[in-house]
């Protein structure tokens, strides 16, 4: 069965610095990988996601994460933190030939400090 | 567009009453969904639909019923609220490629108490 791990419960960064949210899952073949982001008080939105080719992945917002199959790992990265990305993130697993439904991790929340 | 929109925003319920939930979208998207969001689990799914008439069971269906008459509307029904059900849900809609094709919007949310 697919599963997700975010190990980190809460992050919290200093304005500027550079963010890596881990994000590792459990597939038998190579998935479909998604970030999400869930501002306060706010519905989901999509960060990025990956199917295939390319490991590095670029999205909105500056952000971009990694595939690496040979850690069962898609991380989250960015480089320069903003005070607006306080927020929550989910990881997000999709099986391939399925109905398309997403299995989410736990999340975690980013806090920045000015 | 309004894209996904979902009332009431808050409610609080007394176990045993049902209520309905409200999601619709102006999207022509024939995917929907309903997911719940407790603190520490993530989403979790409730249930789906592929298209109108059509509905199925995500990973957390029991004590909930959906129906899609039409491609807009999937209201969420709660039969008989329990201090369980007590959670935020959030509806979900993506064009007909399904969510792993497709991006996913989400509503606001509903942020239901059952006391």
């Amino acid at each position: 069965a697919q599963s997700v791990t975010q190990p980190d419960i809460h992050i919290t960064v200093s304005e500027g610095a550079s963010l890596e949210l881990r994000c590792n899952y459990s597939y038998g073949a190579t998935p479909y990988l998604f970030w999400y982001v869930q501002s306060p008080g706010q519905g989901l939105q999509l960060l990025l996601k990956y199917f295939s080719g390319d490991t590095l992945v670029q999205g909105i917002k500056g952000f971009e994460a990694e595939f690496k199959r040979s850690q069962s790992s898609f991380n989250l990265r960015k480089p320069s933190v903003h005070w607006s990305d306080a927020a929550e993130y989910f990881c997000a697993v999709g099986a391939r030939g399925s109905q398309g439904n997403l299995i989410f991790g736990k999340g975690t929340k980013l806090s920045v400090k000015p | 567009n309004a894209g996904v929109t979902q009332t009431p925003k808050f409610q609080v319920l007394k176990t045993g009453q049902s209520m309905t939930l409200q999601c619709a979208q102006d999207m022509n998207h024939e995917y929907m969904s309903w997911y719940r969001q407790d603190p520490g689990m993530g989403l979790r799914l409730i249930h789906y639909s592929v298209g109108a008439g059509i509905t199925d069971q995500g990973e957390v269906p029991n004590g909930y019923n959906v129906s899609r008459s039409t491609t807009e509307d999937f209201p969420l029904r709660l039969l008989s609220a329990a201090p369980s059900q007590t959670s935020v849900y959030f509806c979900a809609s993506v064009s007909g490629g399904g969510p792993i094709q497709e991006t996913q919007y989400f509503g606001p949310g509903t942020r239901l108490l059952v006391l």
